[in-house]
């Protein structure tokens, strides 16, 4: 089983719908990132969160880190097809090394 | 340079053959990961480099996988004797710091196994 749980694993929407992906874990995280991947490249940072209930907001995109610090939600506004990509969540637990990776949310957005 | 460079992009190799592939990371930064994705996937973790310390290899699927770090800047990641399940993309990103700081990732090795 994964560490974090992404859902959906997959979402089709079209262009200016808007949408929630969730990133769920029974264990807590000292922080945790968001990236975006397109096919081909590696993934790219949008977020870090640090503190339980932070909301951080980029451009329409709106992160929010629970308050137990086990789970992350990001909403996108108004949603574009350069939105397009495979969306990761990662969280880095207290006294280990290393980030773990969810196994990302796959979203296309029609025009 | 400005960012994380892995070379070859892409390998088609025989089973059993070894591969080498490497990860030049973005210069100062000290930590330094390897992890795989394997298609449709999630990323696997594979080894950590901080520094000077020795490196986490809990990730390291069999002993088959091994990984250098010379003079705390590039990393080679190693496959002795290539299986079929050892084809996926493998992906190497550096930090300037500890966890839990933004990574940057590199464009990957596609490793195919024939």
């Amino acid at each position: 089983t994964q560490l974090l749980e992404q859902s959906p694993q997959f979402l089709s929407i079209q262009e200016g719908e808007n949408l929630t992906v969730y990133c769920n874990s029974s264990s807590v995280f000292s922080s945790l990132q968001w990236y975006r991947q397109e096919p081909g490249e590696g993934p790219v940072l949008l977020v870090t969160v640090v503190t339980g209930g932070e909301v951080k907001k980029l451009k329409r995109l709106t992160f929010q880190f629970g308050d137990a610090r086990k789970d992350s939600s990001l909403h996108i506004t108004a949603a574009q097809p350069g939105d397009t990509g495979l969306y990761l969540c990662a969280g880095t637990q207290y006294n280990n090394n290393d980030m773990r990776f969810g196994a990302g949310t796959r979203l296309t957005v029609k025009p | 340079g400005a960012g994380v460079s892995q070379s070859p992009s892409n390998k088609v190799t025989e089973k059993g053959k070894d591969v080498e592939l490497r990860c030049d990371p973005i210069s100062g930064h000290t930590a330094l990961y390897w992890y795989r994705q394997s298609l449709g996937q999630g990323l696997e973790f594979l080894i950590y480099f901080q520094g000077n310390s020795a490196p986490d290899k809990s990730g390291l699927p069999s002993d088959r996988f091994s990984a250098e770090r010379t003079g705390g800047s590039v990393s080679t990641l190693t496959i002795q004797r290539t299986q079929q399940e050892d084809s996926a993309v493998y992906l190497c990103a550096s930090s300037p710091r500890r966890v839990g700081y933004g990574y940057t990732f590199g464009s990957g090795t596609r490793l195919t196994v024939v």
